[in-house]
């Protein structure tokens, strides 16, 4: 079974401040995903990295992933209040099932509040 | 182009009743899979249906069952609902062919509540 772990849980900063959320397995994926989601919303894709050590940039936001895919880490550099909601990493597996997609497993998810 | 619809977007229900929820998939994605999000969690894996047959299944009990029709869209069955399958319901779409950094397409979710 495929975990992933997100920390931290809840993340409060003023605005302007910097935050990182990390995301860790003990299993390789074949890429990793980050979401966010508002209340009462569906999660949104941001990005997806595939490739071990690879880093992509949103605007403010850095999307890591470890060089051994295992791991992944979101930074955001000086947060607006629009950036508040729960941002969920999610793994694909390197296997597939059958002949289409993959399963994605989701971190337990980061719910980040920026403060005006 | 339009996104993931899921109906219907809110319910309740009575412990052992049964209930039915829908999802129509984004315009040229054949493949469809449910999450249940419980509250303050991240989504866990139902199912998946590619092509009208299931095509992958998470932890979950029998009772949670599945339907995929020829247009994509699917419907999620749950029997005998429990007090704890109270949570946000997932649907999302996806194109089997697809590369690996398109994602899915997540709905708004139906939210269930089970009294």
């Amino acid at each position: 079974t495929q975990l992933l772990e997100q920390s931290p849980q809840f993340l409060s900063i003023q605005e302007g401040e910097n935050l990182t959320v990390y995301c860790n397995s003990s299993s390789v994926f074949s890429s990793l995903q980050w979401y966010r989601q508002e209340p009462g919303e569906g999660p949104v894709l941001l990005v997806t990295v595939v490739t071990g050590g690879e880093v992509k940039k949103l605007k403010r936001l850095t999307f890591q992933f470890g060089d051994a895919r295992k791991d992944s880490s979101l930074h955001i550099t000086a947060a607006q209040p629009g950036d508040t909601g729960l941002y969920l990493c999610a793994g694909a597996p390197t296997y597939m099932i059958k002949a289409a997609g993959n399963k994605l497993t989701f971190g337990g998810g980061t719910r980040v509040l920026v403060k005006p | 182009e339009t996104g993931v619809t899921q109906s219907p977007t809110h319910l309740i229900k009575t412990r052992g009743q049964q209930v039915t929820l829908r999802c129509s998939s984004q315009s040229g994605h054949n493949t469809v899979s449910w999450y249940q999000q419980a509250l303050g969690q991240g989504p866990q894996f139902i199912f998946q249906y590619y092509r009208e047959e299931e095509n992958g299944r998470g932890n979950f009990p029998p009772r949670f069952s599945g339907l995929q029709f020829p247009n994509y869209s699917s419907e999620l069955n749950v029997n005998a609902l429990e007090l704890d399958d109270s949570a946000l319901y997932l649907c999302a779409s996806s194109f089997d062919r697809q590369p690996p950094n398109y994602g899915y397409t997540f709905g708004s979710g139906t939210r269930l509540t089970v009294v």
